[in-house]
C-alpha cells in the first residue's frame, strides 16, 4: 500500500495564479483532511471531509476550496494564490472505528511558494 | 475552544540524555491525546497515544501519561539518540463528528553525538 500520497511535491506560483493539490489514499479511509504548516504555528486545519461528496471548513479555510468526488481523493484548490499561502501543505486520512480513537495518516507534504 | 500548548523549542540534548517535552491542553469532555513526530522532510507519524485518564502511551522508548487532573500529556524518553532528532507535536482529538485534531505548535529536538 502506498498510504497517503500528494501531488505535486513542490510548486512555485505567481500571485493570482491558480492550482490544485491532489491527495490520494489507498486505505479506504472515510475521513480526509488538509492542513497547512507554517513556522511556529504548528498544523492548522484548512478543510476536511467525512465522506465522499462531503466537505467542511476547518480553522483557516479562506482562499481555498476542496472537493471529494471520489472516496480515495481529496483535492485542494487555490483560485487566486497569494503570498500568504506560501506554506507546506499536508493531507491526512483516518478511519472510523466505533469506540476507539484512531490515528491520522499523513502524506509527505507539498511545499508551495507564492511569489 | 480546545487548544494545546507545548513547550517552546528548540531543545538541544546530548546523546543518552533524558528528554521531557511538556504538553498541556484545554478541552471540554474527554479528548484523546497524541504525540506525533516529524522527521526532516517528511510528513507526521503517530508516535503514541492515550485515550483516557491515567493511560500511558509508549513507543520506541518514548512515554506519555494522560493526566486529567493537570490536563497534561508530557513526552519523556530516558535516553535519547541522534536518530530522535525531529519535531514533536502534541495533539488532541475532539470528541464526536469529524474527529478533527488540534495540534500544538511543535517542539524541535536536536540530539548531538
Amino acid at each position: 500500500n502506498a498510504g497517503v500520497t500528494q501531488t505535486p511535491k513542490f510548486r512555485v506560483l505567481k500571485t493570482g495564479q491558480s492550482m490544485t493539490l491532489l491527495c490520494a489514499q489507498d486505505m479506504n479511509h472515510e475521513y480526509m483532511y488538509w492542513y497547512r504548516q507554517d513556522p511556529g504555528m504548528g498544523l492548522r486545519l484548512i478543510h476536511y471531509s467525512v465522506g465522499e461528496g462531503t466537505t467542511a471548513k476547518g480553522e483557516v479555510p479562506d482562499g481555498y476550496n476542496v472537493s471529494r468526488l471520489k472516496k480515495q481523493n481529496f483535492l485542494l484548490g487555490l483560485e487566486s494564490a497569494a503570498p500568504s499561502q506560501t506554506s507546506v501543505y499536508f493531507c491526512a486520512s483516518s478511519y472510523l472505528k466505533a469506540g476507539y480513537s484512531f490515528e491520522q495518516f499523513f502524506g509527505p507534504g507539498t511545499r508551495l511558494t507564492v511569489l | 475552544g480546545n487548544s494545546v500548548t507545548q513547550m517552546e523549542g528548540p531543545v538541544t540534548l546530548s546523546e543518552e540524555a533524558f528528554l521531557t517535552i511538556n504538553c498541556t491542553y484545554t478541552a471540554t469532555g474527554y479528548p484523546s491525546l497524541f504525540w506525533y513526530v516529524q522527521y526532516p522532510g517528511e510528513g507526521l507519524q503517530l508516535l503514541l497515544k492515550a485515550t483516557k485518564a491515567d493511560d500511558k502511551g509508549s513507543n520506541k522508548g518514548f512515554e506519555a501519561t494522560y493526566r486529567k487532573e493537570t490536563t497534561s500529556f508530557h513526552l519523556e524518553k530516558g535516553s535519547v539518540q541522534v536518530s530522535d532528532s525531529a519535531v514533536y507535536f502534541c495533539a488532541l482529538r475532539q470528541q464526536g463528528g469529524s474527529e478533527k485534531l488540534v495540534f500544538g505548535k511543535g517542539t524541535k529536538l536536536t540530539v548531538n553525538p
